[in-house]
Formats: C-alpha cells, structure tokens, sequence
C-alpha cells in the first residue's frame, strides 16, 4: 500500500518566491495534518483537516502560509512570499478521522530551503 | 498552552548502555501519550499510552506512563547502533485529534 506521498522532496527557492508543497493522504484517510520541523522548534502542528474541512489552523504561522484541501485525495500548503526563516522539512500526516483512531502516518517530508 | 518537554535533547551513548528518555507534559485536556522514532526520514510509531502505571514492551523498547506525575519514560536496553534516532514524545488532546510534539531527544549509539 502507499503510504503518504508528498512533492517535491527538496525545494530550493528564493526570498520572496512563492512555494508549493503537495500531499496524497493515505487512500481512505479522512484527517489530513501539516507539521514543520526545525532544529530550534522540533515538530509543530501547523493545520489540520477533518473530510477536507480546515479544524484548527492556529499553528499557521502568519498570512503568508495558506492551506487548501479541495478533495479527500489532495492538499497543498502555500507560502507567499517565503522567506528564510521558513526553511525547514514540512511533514504531511494523515489519519482515519474516527475518535478511537491515534496514530497518525507520515509522509517522507519536504525540506525546503529559502535563500 | 499546551507543552511537552523532552530531555535530554541529545545523548551518546555506546552500545549495549541501556538509555531513558523522559518526556513530562502540560496539557489541558489529556487523552494519551505516544512515542515515535524519526530516523533519516518521516517518525515512525512507537507506543502509545493512555494509563497510568501499564508499561508497554516491544522487544529491548518499553514505557511507562504516570499521569499523576505529568511524565513518560521510554527505555531501550542492550542500545544497537540501530537505534540511532531522534525519539519524539506526542500528547493526544482530548476531543481534538491533534498531537502536540515535544523537542526530541537525539540519541546515537556508537559502536
């Protein structure tokens, strides 16, 4: 089976550039999260859908981070404009949704490098 | 806020040292404790904790949970190299599906 499938696996951009990172849940998932690693901050939640509806969206650091998932199949995390202090590995997890169900699988991340 | 504090954040050891990991946590509506293991890539699941006192066992790993306390140990015993990892402690929030991640603690195992 697929696990959690996330593109691209490196970006390298520019300050100010706009970034796209993608996620295909696990087929029959319906609770979709994005976490951001870094060294100083560990794994942060960042946003987190429950059937492609956004439930908290407080971990999202500012304006410039927007999140879409228009199909239980499909999300994407945006930055616009990225800066460098966005550099870090962006993790995509998903879950079944029902209350009794913990564990969370992770895609292989994105580390993203803004110069 | 919630929080969840791991220590040490780094430890290396040699193998066969037997290790523990602490995790102690500030939530506000607790639901459960897991553990996960992130090697070069994604964390991968461990253990998961929701009682007090029941230590759960997988091979040389286990763990315990006091949730009087506001803690969790994870110990390895007789270390490989293998278990060279970054071990991530995550509590559960009651009715809110979401996980809240400590630091991690950095272990390498030298040969």
């Amino acid at each position: 089976d697929a696990g959690v499938i996330q593109s691209p696996r490196h970006e390298v951009t520019e300050m100010g550039q706009e970034v796209t990172l993608r996620c295909k849940p696990i087929s029959g998932h319906n609770s979709l999260f994005w976490y951001r690693q870094t060294m100083m901050r560990g794994l942060e939640l960042l946003i987190y859908f429950n059937n492609n509806v956004p439930i908290d969206d407080s971990g999202m650091p500012e304006d410039r981070f927007s999140a879409k998932m228009p199909n239980a199949s499909f999300s994407t995390l945006k930055i616009q404009p990225s800066e460098p202090r966005d550099s870090a590995v962006y993790f995509c997890a998903s879950k079944v949704s029902a209350q009794s169900s913990y564990e969370q699988y992770f895609g292989p991340g994105t580390r993203l490098t803004v110069t | 806020e919630d929080k969840v504090v791991q220590s040490p954040l780094s430890l290396v050891v040699h193998e066969g040292d037997t290790v523990t990991l602490n995790c102690s946590y500030e939530v506000t509506n607790f639901r459960s404790l897991l553990w996960y293991k992130q090697e070069k890539k994604a964390p991968t699941f461990l253990f998961m904790l929701t009682s007090s006192g029941i230590e759960k066992k997988s091979g040389r790993l286990s763990s315990i949970l006091d949730k009087k306390e506001l803690f969790s140990i994870l110990n390895i015993t007789a270390t490989q190299t293998g278990d060279s990892a970054i071990y991530l402690c995550a509590v559960l929030i009651q009715g809110a599906q979401k996980l809240v991640f400590g630091q991690g603690t950095r272990l390498t195992i030298n040969p």
